[in-house]
């Protein structure tokens, strides 16, 4: 069974700083991996995702993700934090054993001071 | 397009009662999932839904079901509230497969009195 670990549930990052969100997941298979930001009283937004290919995923607003098989992580960066990125982040993983079954970790929620 | 669409926003029941929350996917996709999101669990994959037959599910009691209609649009219904079924419900639509992007609704925002 596959299992997402996000490290932190709180991230304070002050605007213009770099933003890392770190995700280690846990999956016998080749996992599809995908980053979804969750804004107060909203569903979730798909911000980007790793099926197969380049390892380095650029997704919408800035933030990119790379996947690294060796360390079994799927880290979210930005190089510059808005104070429009304050949200719970999400990262997921969806095995091939498990349909279309993804597994949350448990969210980071980041915080931009002025 | 217009996006996924849940209805109603938010419901407010008693405990015993029963409810019914609505899902109308993006139009084209064939396959829905649900997921219930609360603080001490987080988001907890109840089931999937492909061209009407019920997919996948997982490890919640069978007070939770759930269908899909013939247009692709999905309920899912609780029975028996409890308290701790006070939950932000949240629906997904996607294309067939998993890998392709799901695409989630604003969700039902369910309170258990």
């Amino acid at each position: 069974a596959q299992s997402v670990t996000q490290l932190g549930s709180h991230v304070s990052v002050s605007e213009g700083a770099l933003v890392l969100l770190r995700c280690n997941y846990s999956s016998s298979v080749p996992p599809y991996l995908f980053w979804y930001v969750q804004y107060p009283n909203q569903g979730l937004q798909l911000l980007l995702k790793y099926t197969t290919g380049a390892t380095l995923v650029k997704g919408i607003n800035g933030f990119e993700a790379e996947f690294k098989k060796s360390e079994t992580s799927f880290h979210l960066t930005k190089p510059s934090a808005h104070m429009s990125d304050a949200a719970e982040y999400f990262c997921a993983v969806l095995g091939e054993t498990s349909g279309s079954r993804l597994t949350f970790g448990e969210g980071t929620q980041l915080t931009v001071n002025p | 397009k217009a996006g996924v669409t849940q209805t109603p926003r938010y419901l407010i029941k008693t405990r015993g009662q029963q409810v019914t929350l609505s899902c109308s996917p993006i139009s084209g996709h064939r396959s829905v999932s649900w997921y219930q999101q609360t603080p001490g669990q987080g988001l907890q994959f109840l089931f999937e839904y492909f061209s009407e037959t019920q997919r996948n599910k997982g490890n919640f009691p069978g007070r939770f079901s759930g269908r899909q209609f013939s247009n692709s649009r999905s309920e899912m219904n609780v029975s028996t509230l409890e308290l701790g079924d006070s939950a932000l419900y949240l629906c997904a639509s996607f294309s067939r497969q998993g890998a392709d992007t799901q695409y989630f609704g604003p969700g039902t925002r369910l309170t258990v009195l």
